[in-house]
């Protein structure tokens, strides 16, 4: 089992959509959780942070957690066509060690 | 302020050559990470550094690589001998101590490396 899981995709999602993605981790201790953006070519960058189970809201993004399930998601709502890009989950593993999963390639169609 | 900055951005090598790959994380922080993504593959963990010290280098395949962080500053990772698996992205990051900030990685452009 992997340490962080998520779909490859690419999911492809309409215009002006709801587009959720999803990830689960296989360490129970596992304290922190992050959401990176990844453009093709270019480096990570932060979209969001979530430490507590529940919803974090920031924009049209709104990161979910559940730690009884282990799982952590990432909801884009009003998908736009510059969203399109590969989505990194990563989680925390220890003091600061930060384990990546493999990245969902979502595409807006417009 | 300058964020965090790799070189070389691309590297062609022949199998059984060496190449270093230096990276300058953001003043200040702290923590430097190691990463590389081969084609298709997750963003794996090699090694990382707190300060000049090794925290955790549990992600380095084998004593072909090295890493070293003089003086807590900037940072290099060799590869020697490269073979043609040591192939892909690898990925610079640096952030604040644990307990300061959001813990947020910074993420510098990377370096590819590809070995023929």
């Amino acid at each position: 089992q992997k340490e962080v899981e998520q779909n490859s995709g690419p999911l492809s999602v309409p215009e002006g959509a709801i587009a959720s993605l999803n990830c689960t981790y296989s360490d129970r201790g596992s304290q922190s959780f992050f959401w990176y953006r990844q453009y093709s070519g270019k480096s990570p960058e932060l979209i969001m942070f979530i430490y507590s189970n529940g919803d974090k809201e920031d924009g049209r993004f709104t990161a979910q957690l559940n730690k009884a399930s282990q799982y952590v998601s990432l909801l884009i709502r009003d998908s736009q066509p510059s969203d399109s890009a590969t989505y990194l989950c990563a989680v925390t593993m220890g003091t600061y060690k930060y384990i990546f999963g493999t990245g969902t390639r979502l595409k807006v169609l417009a | 302020e300058a964020g965090v900055t790799q070189f070389p951005s691309h590297s062609v090598i022949e199998k059984g050559q060496t190449v270093t790959l230096r990276c300058d994380p953001i003043s200040g922080h702290d923590n430097l990470y190691w990463y590389r993504r081969v084609m298709g593959k997750e963003i794996k963990f090699l090694l990382h550094f707190v300060k000049e010290s090794k925290q955790d280098e549990s992600g380095m395949p084998n004593n072909r690589f090295l890493a070293e962080r003089t003086g807590g500053t900037y940072s290099t990772l060799k590869v020697q001998p490269a073979e043609l698996e040591d192939s892909g992205v690898y990925f610079c990051a640096s952030s604040l101590l644990p307990g300061v900030g959001t813990g947020e990685l910074f993420f510098g452009e990377g370096s590819r490396l590809t070995v023929l």
